[in-house]
This record gives C-alpha cells, sequence and structure tokens, in this order.
C-alpha cells in the first residue's frame, strides 16, 4: 500500500492527452514539492518533473506537472508510442521523515 | 556525464547479510545527499533511506530501520547498504539515486539497479 494513490492504469490514443493523479495529504503533498518519473520498461526510473512543474533539461515541454492541495497531475500532450512506460509521483513525507512514492500508473497508447 | 553503478546483488538465505555498493562519477559525490529505493519487480517504487553528504545524517524506512545500515565513503566516491536480517520481502532491485542538492528533495539521477533475492 503505497502513502501517494496513482491509478494503476490510463490510456489514450496517440497525438492525444492524457493526465495522471497522485492523490496524498498535507504531510506530504500538501506541504512539499512533487516529482514524477518515468520508468520504461526494464528500465531505471528517469526524473521527469521537478518542483511539482518544473521540467529538467532534455524533457520535452508536452509533459507538465501541477499541484492543487493534496493532489497533483502530471498531464502528457501528444501522446507517443514511446511515451509507454509507468509514470510514478514521489515526494518528501515530513511526519514519517523520509521519502514517498505513488504505487505507479501505466500509460497504454492505443 | 552522471554515472551510479549498483553492484553486490544477490541470492541470499533468510536471515542472511548482504552489502550494496553503489559507484559515483561525473559529480563531486561528497556534495549530494544519496537515497536508496527498491522495486519488488511488477511492483511500485519503495523509499529505502538516505544519507546526507559528510554521512552524520541518515535516515530509514520503518520497514528497514535496525536492520539496513546506508553509509558512504566519499573519498572512494562510493554509496553503500549493509542489510542483515535480511526477510523474504525485501526481495527487490535496489537503486541508488542522488539527491537534487536543492532545497526541495528529488531523485534527478538513478543506477541502473542490482536485484536482491531472499530465499532458502
Amino acid at each position: 500500500q503505497s502513502v501517494l494513490t496513482q491509478p494503476p492504469s490510463v490510456s489514450a490514443a496517440p497525438g492525444q492527452k492524457v493526465t495522471i493523479s497522485c492523490s496524498g495529504s498535507s504531510s506530504n503533498i500538501g506541504n512539499n514539492y512533487v516529482s514524477w518519473y518515468q520508468q520504461l520498461p526494464g528500465t531505471a526510473p528517469k526524473l521527469l518533473i521537478y518542483d511539482t512543474n518544473k521540467r529538467p533539461s532534455g524533457i520535452p515541454d508536452r509533459f507538465s506537472g501541477s499541484k492543487s492541495g493534496t493532489s497533483a497531475t502530471l498531464g502528457i500532450t501528444g501522446l507517443q508510442t514511446g511515451d509507454e512506460a509507468d509514470y510514478y509521483c514521489g515526494t518528501w513525507d515530513s511526519s514519517l521523515s523520509g521519502g514517498v512514492f505513488g504505487g505507479g500508473t501505466k500509460l497504454t497508447v492505443l | 556525464e552522471v554515472q551510479l553503478v549498483e553492484s553486490g546483488g544477490g541470492l541470499v538465505q533468510p536471515g542472511g547479510s548482504l552489502r550494496l555498493s553503489c559507484a559515483a562519477s561525473g559529480f563531486i559525490f561528497s556534495r549530494y545527499w544519496m537515497h536508496w529505493v527498491r522495486q519488488v519487480p511488477g511492483k511500485g517504487l519503495v523509499w529505502v533511506s538516505y544519507i546526507n553528504g559528510d554521512g552524520a545524517r541518515t535516515t530509514y524506512a520503518d520497514s528497514v530501520k535496525g536492520r539496513f545500515t546506508i553509509s558512504r565513503d566519499n573519498a572512494k566516491n562510493t554509496l553503500y547498504l549493509q542489510m542483515n536480517s535480511l526477510r523474504a520481502d525485501d526481495t527487490a532491485v535496489y537503486y541508488c539515486a542522488r539527491d537534487s542538492g536543492s532545497v526541495t528533495t528529488f531523485f534527478d539521477s538513478w543506477g541502473q539497479g542490482t536485484p536482491v533475492t531472499v530465499s532458502s
């Protein structure tokens, strides 16, 4: 049981837009920045979004992040087959004094 | 280029011990907090532990507290995870990850992972 809650799966057609939600509490998302990670099959996670809505160098602007209260959202526009992956949200939990992740969302581009 | 290379994983019996290593290169290792994150195959990411730059501060997930010890040798640019009293539910791929170094915590670089299997 993960501290942060994500939908197990989402799907959309190529070229379309999809959003992935991440729900937490005041001890984590509510009072800390959120990061998102992309994990392609058989590979290590890769940083996609940090500080809730910032993209590292090399990440296209098709990927975006936002937060409202104790929930965060990852948005992906112009879906490509290469975006098929597992996506994880993460943040710091002030009560646990440790990192926490969502359970992951599998994106299928139909 | 930042590189993190884990090693030391393998098959160990319940109750046994294992020490993981993470060799870092491409950045000034001592300036960064480092973390261990694990993942059961087919399941999600789980944060395990972190250590600050000089090794004076560490924190652990409750599930490993008292059994795992994180440490670092800044002269060797290497991060360690000593795992004792291993249990079947410790079976996972273990990743080392670099903390961003900014005020906020996020993991900006990851190793390729090393698998640990606890089984008799």
